[in-house]
């Protein structure tokens, strides 16, 4: 089945890393993604990960994946309170197809 | 060259009644897909076209729920008999083509059904 799970709450203090962390059960999942969602906002893709990548950097952001554990994480250096958001995993069986989602961790940045 | 676009933004509506809601893809983007958010829940896939047909109807919960996409641009999901558990917000993607993977959201349609 396809499921993805994902810890609901995370806080940390301006400046710090977050990490936020995630699992998922589809091992055909091509791609696995990170989105980000503003209060009244749409959704923002932030980053993804080819499946036959362990790690994606790109500035703040460090995608690491442990494909045998089905388990992705997401690091954000030096946290600032604009990354207050709910942030969400997804993982795309068969590539191009849906998208399915775990329900988001909220992160609160504070001073 | 705008972002994804939906209407209504906002959309009130009586137990029972029909509800359509739009969405404007990116232009010359030939993917489109319809997602459900409920409150507190990460979005729940519907439906995904390609072109004008839908390629997976899979997460249509059931017969009351329609979407199409005659031109292979501008897509409508229909919903009759609103139910209030139909209540949530409404998100349209829309992805270039084969050969990329990102899906670009637009801002939702918030359903109320009371």
């Amino acid at each position: 089945g396809e499921d993805v799970e994902q810890s609901l709450f995370l806080s940390v203090r301006e400046g710090d890393s977050s990490v936020i962390n995630c699992t998922y059960t589809d091992s055909s999942s091509t791609y696995l993604y990170w989105y980000k969602q503003e209060p009244g906002a749409g959704l923002q893709l932030l980053t993804y990960i080819f499946s036959n990548m362990d790690m994606k950097q790109d500035q703040r952001l460090t995608v690491l994946l442990n494909k045998k554990d089905k388990h992705l994480s997401l690091r954000i250096a030096d946290t600032q309170t604009g990354d207050s958001a709910i942030y969400f995993c997804a993982e795309s069986p068969g590539g191009y197809n849906k998208l399915i989602f775990g329900a988001g961790t909220r992160l609160a940045v504070h001073p | 060259g705008a972002g994804v676009s939906q209407t209504p933004s906002n959309k009130v509506t009586e137990k029972g009644k029909y509800v359509e809601l739009r969405c404007d893809p990116i232009s010359g983007h030939t993917a489109l897909y319809w997602y459900r958010q409920s409150l507190g829940q990460g979005p729940e896939f519907l439906i995904y076209f390609q072109g004008t047909g839908a390629a997976d109807d899979s997460g249509l919960p059931n017969d009351r729920f329609f979407a199409v996409r005659p031109e292979g641009s501008v897509s409508t999901l229909k919903i009759q008999r609103t139910e209030r558990g139909d209540s949530a917000v409404y998100l349209c993607a829309s992805r270039v083509a084969s050969g990329t993977y990102e899906q670009y959201f637009g801002p939702g349609t918030r359903l109320t059904v009371t």
